[in-house]
């Protein structure tokens, strides 16, 4: 079972508030992914992180969306100002380094903007 | 940009069925895919993943690859209750380093006739 971390489970903001949602990645997992699930299932990849640094994030994510992995601290997720086509369930994911390596998901935090 | 498309939508089918999901994707130069399952409410999990031609069983899945055709494909045999869920393609460019995110198609929701 994964042991992927995701705090809150559940979020309510209204528009323009700013939420934040925190991830704990798997021990020895380097690597931490942020997606996020709309109510039609479809994914959308935010941004990911070895260690502290960013490997790939998308545009949206680099306006209203901050991420941070910092060491010995929960990455987090914040969201500037809401929006209520943010409502989603956020996935973090976690992995190892190296070919095949498998990502591993916390159960989400599902954020419901007013 | 990669597009991952799956079919069906849905599928209803009676305990010890066999059935198959399919995933089509857009760019040939993909070379992971998996399969990942979500129950409700839960995280989502991996299945089978595949990175070469032809195919790979576990148990009562097996996942088939045709990079040729932009299709892989997942079998389930002897369906049980506890398959009643979401699936979920997924395809990364890269072989699974871990740092490379996944695309994922948008489900297809799959359980058994009560």
């Amino acid at each position: 079972n994964s042991k992927v971390i995701q705090t809150p489970r559940y979020l309510v903001k209204g528009q323009g508030q700013k939420a934040k949602m925190r991830c704990i990645p798997e021990k020895g997992h380097p690597v931490v992914f942020w997606y996020q699930q709309n109510k039609n299932n479809e994914f959308k990849f935010l941004i990911n992180f070895q260690n502290q640094e960013v490997l790939q994030q998308i545009d949206m994510t680099e306006k209203r969306f901050s991420a941070e992995c910092p060491s010995n601290s929960p990455c987090s997720l914040e969201i500037q100002s809401s929006e209520a086509g943010d409502s989603a369930l956020y996935l973090c994911a976690s992995s190892r380094l190296g070919v095949y390596a498998e990502q591993f998901f916390g159960p989400g935090t599902r954020l419901t903007v007013l | 940009q990669q597009k991952v498309q799956q079919s069906p939508e849905s599928l209803i089918v009676p305990e010890g069925a066999m059935t198959s999901l399919n995933c089509t994707f857009s760019d040939s130069a993909s070379q992971y895919f998996a399969w990942y399952r979500q129950h409700s409410g839960k995280a989502p999990k991996a299945l089978m993943s595949i990175f070469s031609n032809g195919e790979k069983e576990e148990g009562r899945f097996t996942i088939h690859l045709n990079k040729a055709s932009l299709h892989f494909s997942l079998h389930i045999r002897d369906s049980q209750p506890s398959d009643s869920a979401l699936y979920l393609c997924a395809v990364s460019l890269l072989p699974g380093t871990g740092s490379n995110r996944l695309t994922f198609g948008k489900g297809t929701k799959f359980s058994l006739i009560p």
